[in-house]
C-alpha cells in the first residue's frame, strides 16, 4: 500500500544530544513537509522540500536540520539548540503543483512524539 | 504573516444537533482550502476539501466566502464518533508547490 512511514513512533531523549525522526513515502510525491504541534496548538511548519536536494525554512525552523537526498525520503533531526523540543512532529506529503489531482491536500504519516528527558 | 483563525472551543453538544465551526484567514490570494479531522493523539485526515460553490457530503456541509475570506464546516445529526478537533487549512502557492498552513483547530464534543 501506498503511504508515508514515520519511525520512531516514540522517542525519548536526553537534553542535549541530537535526534533524528525518518520519514519515508512511496507515494511519488515531490514536496515533502515537516510539522510540530503542541498539545492544544495548531501544527506549525518546520521545513518544507518542492524538490530532490532542495528545502526551505517554514515559521519555526531554528534549532531544526533536514535534507532531501532521495525524492522518498525527508529526514528531521532535532538538534540540541531547539531549546523547546518535546513535541508530536508530523511528516506530510503532497504532489508537485500543475498536476490536476494535486488540490493541495496533504498526505500524513502517523507521527513521532519526541520526549526529552 | 499568513494567519488563519479559528476558535478552539470546545463545542459540547448533544447527539443530533447542528453544529458550525468558522475559520477566518488572512492571505487573499490563497488558493486551496480544506478541513481535516484530528483524533487525540493521531494525524489529521482529510475530511473534505472546499469549493467557491460549496459543497456537501453526507451530515458534513463545507462553505467558502472568499470576499469575507472564511470557511466554514457544518455538520448535522451529530455523532458520538464526530468528537474530535477540526482542523481548518488554507494553502498557498509558493514555486510549485502548496505551503498549507493550519489553524489550531476547534474541539467538538458530541455526547449522548
Amino acid at each position: 500500500d501506498g503511504g508515508i512511514t514515520q519511525s520512531p513512533k516514540y522517542l525519548f531523549r536526553k537534553e542535549g544530544q541530537n535526534v533524528t525522526l525518518s520519514c519515508e513515502q512511496n507515494l511519488n510525491h515531490d514536496a515533502m513537509y515537516w510539522y510540530r504541534q503542541d498539545p492544544g496548538q495548531g501544527l506549525r511548519l518546520i521545513y518544507y522540500s518542492q524538490i530532490v536536494n532542495d528545502f526551505q525554512k517554514g515559521d519555526i525552523a531554528e534549532g531544526y536540520s533536514v535534507s532531501r537526498e532521495k525524492k522518498e525520503s525527508f529526514p528531521l533531526t532535532v538538534t540540541s539548540a531547539q531549546k523547546n523540543p518535546t513535541a508530536f512532529y508530523l511528516c506530510a506529503s503532497s504532489p508537485r503543483t500543475g498536476l490536476i489531482s494535486n488540490t493541495g491536500e496533504l498526505f500524513f504519516g502517523e507521527g513521532s512524539r519526541l520526549t526529552v528527558l | 504573516r499568513k494567519e488563519v483563525e479559528q476558535d478552539p472551543g470546545p463545542f459540547n453538544v448533544p447527539e443530533g444537533a447542528t453544529v458550525a465551526f468558522n475559520c477566518t484567514y488572512s492571505n487573499s490570494a490563497s488558493q486551496s482550502f480544506f478541513w481535516y479531522r484530528q483524533d487525540c493523539r493521531k494525524e489529521p485526515k482529510l475530511l473534505m476539501s472546499v469549493y467557491s460553490s460549496g459543497n456537501e457530503d453526507g451530515r458534513f456541509t463545507a462553505q467558502l466566502n472568499r470576499a469575507s475570506q472564511y470557511i466554514s464546516l457544518l455538520i448535522r445529526d451529530s455523532k458520538l464518533s464526530d468528537s474530535a478537533t477540526y482542523l481548518c487549512v488554507v494553502s498557498d502557492a509558493s514555486g510549485g508547490s502548496y505551503i498549507p498552513t493550519f489553524g489550531r483547530g476547534t474541539s467538538l464534543i458530541v455526547h449522548p
